[in-house]
């Protein structure tokens, strides 16, 4: 039973324009919603999250928006660089303990210049 | 700054034998994590640890075991080894149990079972 999922397998984007990384989830209470992004060859790294008690969260170029009614979630990164060129995993916390996350299957962007 | 270090950084093992993965967390967090990427998937988590006590449990096989020790670092056991085990491994380490944002991911062990 997937509960994080993201419909998307890749996104090609334009350097300079806006990229919308999608992610829909399942069996909704009081959650927190991460992103997270990933090079070839290294560990996730923390990219920006979500309570569900907000609709929004941004961080200079990303926004992370939260609509619970549809349970889906999206990133807006703007403008896109070609660094941001990698995987990025949409994650829910919870269990017992809050380091446990599920991920979804992840989006791979591609920005070019 | 100091990161999770995982070591070693590839593996390769027969069916049927044993392997030993180790992390060290980054200075003074005492919250391991352990998650499985296999080929194509997302990461699934695994075990996790809090102060040398294991603090909740994933899909793990029973065929794997894991702990944490005095100084903080973790090894992942895995005995017979089958080729599904094939996935890179990935350590996390965090200060007092924190909520995900403070998860530091080392760079994974590649585990590929021939």
């Amino acid at each position: 039973d997937q509960q994080v999922k993201q419909n998307s397998p890749s996104l090609s984007v334009q350097e300079g324009r806006i990229s919308i990384l999608n992610c829909d989830y399942t069996n909704s209470m009081f959650d927190y919603f991460l992103w997270y992004k990933k090079y070839p060859a290294e560990g996730p790294t923390f990219l920006i999250s979500i309570s569900s008690i907000k609709d929004k969260n941004e961080d200079g170029r990303f926004t992370v928006f939260l609509n619970k009614s549809a349970k889906h979630l999206s990133l807006h990164i703007v403008p896109s660089q070609p660094g941001d060129s990698a995987v990025y995993f949409c994650a829910r916390a919870g269990g017992t303990s809050y380091g446990k996350l599920t991920f979804g299957q992840g989006t791979i962007l591609t920005v070019h210049p | 700054a100091a990161g999770v270090i995982q070591s070693p950084r590839h593996l390769i093992k027969e069916k049927r034998e044993t392997a030993t993965l180790k992390c060290y967390p980054i200075p003074r967090h005492d919250t391991v994590y352990w998650y499985q990427q296999g080929p194509g998937q997302d990461p699934q988590f695994l075990i996790s640890f809090y102060e040398k006590m294991q603090s909740d449990k994933g899909s793990i096989p029973d065929r794997f075991s894991a702990q944490q020790f005095s100084d903080y670092h973790s090894e992942l056991n895995m005995s017979s080894l089958e080729l599904g085990d094939s996935a890179l491994y990935f350590c996390a380490s965090s200060p007092e149990g924190g909520l995900g944002e403070k998860l530091f991911f080392g760079s994974g062990t590649q585990l590929s079972v021939l």
